[in-house]
């Protein structure tokens, strides 16, 4: 079957624009997750989704970002005003639920460049 | 809290050597323990995880791990390294909630 699927592969964008990343988890799965790796921090968890709420968004860097998650199923990471620190490759995963036990499912990542 | 280090940024083994990549964790509460690969471009792919009992723990492409509570670890092995095993490989733990906290990575390269 599909796997995660993540929009756009790519984004350069201005420094101060907005961004939105989209997430389209794999069918049936209920858990969703947002991670960021950069060269400085390695990856990083920003936030996860059980169904379209979102109980854990301790790695939210900062109050410019945000997500969101409808119906269940896509999910739309925006970052507001970007900046320079902002470019990474933002990764989403999504499992079966939530629940340590349940494999992590990753998509391929969109690469944010701000210039 | 819970932490991952990642012994060694970059290995490099001849085609057939033993690889080995070391993985210590932190964690207050027992641990689930992941090997992740990722190959260029692409996103990140499950070799294996610990979660309880057997501690030697098989995975896909014949890796395999060992978790040692005494030593905090959780190494990774191949007997016989492939060409195509050239990638980045990352340790993850995950305690009592379920994000996954990830080290460093480790760079492994294969010569011929």
């Amino acid at each position: 079957g599909a796997g995660v699927s993540q929009s756009p592969s790519n984004k350069v964008t201005e420094k101060g624009k907005d961004v939105e990343l989209r997430c389209d988890p794999i069918s049936g799965h209920t858990a969703l997750y947002w991670y960021r790796q950069s060269l400085g921090q390695g990856l990083e968890f920003l936030i996860y989704f059980q169904g379209n709420s979102a109980p854990d968004k301790s790695g939210l860097p900062s109050d410019r970002f945000s997500a969101e998650r409808t119906g269940g199923s896509v999910s739309t990471l925006t970052i507001q005003r970007t900046q320079q620190e902002d470019s990474a490759v933002y990764l989403c995963a999504s499992s079966l639920s939530s629940g340590r036990v349940n494999e992590q499912f990753f998509g391929p990542g969109t690469r944010l460049t701000v210039l | 809290a819970q932490s991952v280090t990642q012994l060694g940024s970059h290995v490099s083994v001849s085609e057939g050597a033993l690889v080995l990549l070391r993985c210590n964790y932190s964690s207050s509460v027992p641990p689930y323990l992941f090997w992740y690969v990722q190959y260029p471009n692409q996103g990140l792919q499950l070799l294996l995880k610990y979660t309880t009992g057997a501690t030697l723990v098989k995975g896909i492409n014949g890796f395999e791990a060992e978790f040692k509570k005494s030593e905090t670890s959780f190494h990774l092995t191949k007997p016989s390294a492939h060409m195509s095993d050239a990638a980045e490989y990352f340790c993850a733990v995950s305690a009592n909630t379920d994000k996954l906290i990830f080290g460093t990575g480790t760079r492994l390269q294969v010569f011929p």
